[in-house]
């Protein structure tokens, strides 16, 4: 079973351009999420998808960040304008269901963001 | 809101000692709890989970018993090896919608 893919792996931007990473979930699984994970720091919880509906944002900087889920399949997520402060790893996960406790959300590689 | 705390790292050990990483939580509700793993290199990856009090989640050789009257969930392991050097997550879930509290992390280095 193929895993989680995300892409680029690796992106290096200066302050204050755009940046988009891409994330194709496990086949079938309808929640989609991306973590932020900051150097020494657990994940934290950007934006949780159920199928194509945002579930959770709450802990999204929507003045710079977005995020979308087309046909709820893969996601992408943009920074725009990226501030130093946005370095950082960007995880997706995926899962089953979002919902119950039987889930197990399955990681990928994730993104590394610097800022510059 | 919810919220997890990992004792202050990293531990370092040589091969064959015993391992403890502590983990404390606040949550409402009856959360899931879990640890995940990074190895060098490579994605998060579940290591063990558990879905209510006084359930004990296994794997590896590790393990953690969920502590509802503590609110802990301990990660040990009674003979760790080189291999085990990691960074060790603890997390909890929230019931109704699944998204992942994680602590800070506990960096494990292991010396042969």
């Amino acid at each position: 079973e193929a895993g989680v893919a995300q892409s680029p792996r690796y992106k290096i931007i200066e302050k204050r351009q755009s940046v988009a990473f891409w994330c194709n979930p496990i086949s079938g699984h309808a929640t989609l999420y991306w973590y932020q994970q900051i150097l020494g720091q657990g994940p934290k919880l950007l934006i949780q998808f159920q199928n194509n509906g945002v579930v959770d944002d709450s802990q999204l900087p929507k003045d710079r960040f977005s995020a979308e889920r087309l046909k709820g399949v893969d996601s992408t997520l943009k920074i725009q304008p990226a501030k130093l402060e946005d370095s950082a790893v960007y995880l997706c996960a995926s899962s089953i269901t979002g919902t119950g406790l039987s889930y197990e959300q399955y990681f990928g590689p994730g993104t590394r963001l610097t800022v510059t | 809101g919810d919220s997890v705390t990992q004792m202050e790292g990293p531990v370092t050990l040589s091969e064959e000692a015993f391992l403890t990483i502590n983990c404390t939580y606040t949550a409402t509700g009856y959360p899931s709890l879990f640890w995940y793993v990074q190895y060098p290199g490579e994605g998060l990856q579940l290591l063990l989970k558990a879905t209510k009090a006084d359930d004990k989640g296994s794997n590896k050789g590790f393990e953690a018993t969920y502590r509802k009257e503590t609110t802990s969930f301990h990660l040990e392991k009674g003979s760790v090896q080189v291999s085990d050097s990691a960074v060790y997550f603890c997390a909890l879930s929230d019931t109704n919608y699944g998204k992942l509290t994680f602590g800070q992390g506990t960096i494990l280095t292991v010396h042969p």
